[in-house]
């Protein structure tokens, strides 16, 4: 069975520090999706990223960055001089490619508050 | 570009009645997935359809009950309803099976509260 485990419950920054969201998962597939979504207080779910298990290369979207490490089974998410609107519960989430279904197994969240 | 709809977005109901939630998938996505998500809870996976039938089952329980139609919309049934339903429900939509290269869209979710 799959797992994510989001070890951080909750992060509090101050506005324009630098944070890094933690996610670590367990399988032993090796093929499969690693995701982040972002969760507004308004609740709906913002999808941010996805990569293969084939694709380790680290990728940067602005001020958002995250690192894949296969060796440590971790998919590390970093805001970049955050802002207040950053303030949101952040999800990593995992799926198998095989199935042929896309069905997420999420982790348990990291809620970030970013305060001015 | 047209997301995924779910309707209602609120919805307030006694223990013990019946509620449906109905999601209406992206244009030319045939699958549909449901997820539960309690309050400071992760989502978690209840049921997916692909092409009207039942793809994948999580944890769902028996009270519920969902079905895909032929417009591919799909609707949630949940009979004898328990405080422990409340929960944002959400649902997502994929296109070709869930196996095109792409993430499933979330729709922004069914606040089910049961009082």
């Amino acid at each position: 069975a799959q797992k994510v485990t989001q070890a951080q419950t909750e992060i509090s920054v101050v506005e324009k520090e630098d944070v890094t969201l933690d996610c670590v998962y367990e399988t032993r597939d090796t093929t499969y999706y690693l995701f982040w979504y972002k969760q507004p207080p308004s609740g709906e779910l913002v999808f941010l990223i996805r990569r293969n298990s084939f694709d380790e290369q680290n990728e940067i979207s602005g001020r958002y960055s995250w690192n894949f490490q296969k060796s440590t089974s971790s998919f590390n998410f970093t805001i970049t001089a955050s802002q207040v609107v950053d303030s949101a519960v952040y999800f990593c989430a995992f799926s198998l490619m095989n199935t042929g279904f896309q069905k997420l197994v999420f982790g348990t969240g990291t809620r970030l508050l970013v305060s001015p | 570009a047209a997301g995924v709809i779910q309707s209602p977005r609120h919805l307030i109901k006694e223990k013990r009645e019946t509620a449906t939630l109905k999601c209406y998938p992206i244009p030319r996505h045939d699958t549909v997935y449901w997820y539960q998500q309690g309050p400071g809870q992760d989502p978690q996976f209840l049921i997916s359809f692909y092409e009207k039938m039942q793809s994948d089952k999580g944890s769902i329980p028996d009270r519920f009950s969902a079905q895909q139609f032929s417009d591919y919309h799909s609707e949630l049934n949940m009979s004898s309803l328990e405080l422990g339903d409340s929960a944002l429900y959400f649902c997502a939509s994929s296109p070709s099976g869930g196996r095109s290269n792409t993430e499933a869209f979330f729709g922004q979710g069914t606040r089910l509260t049961v009082v």
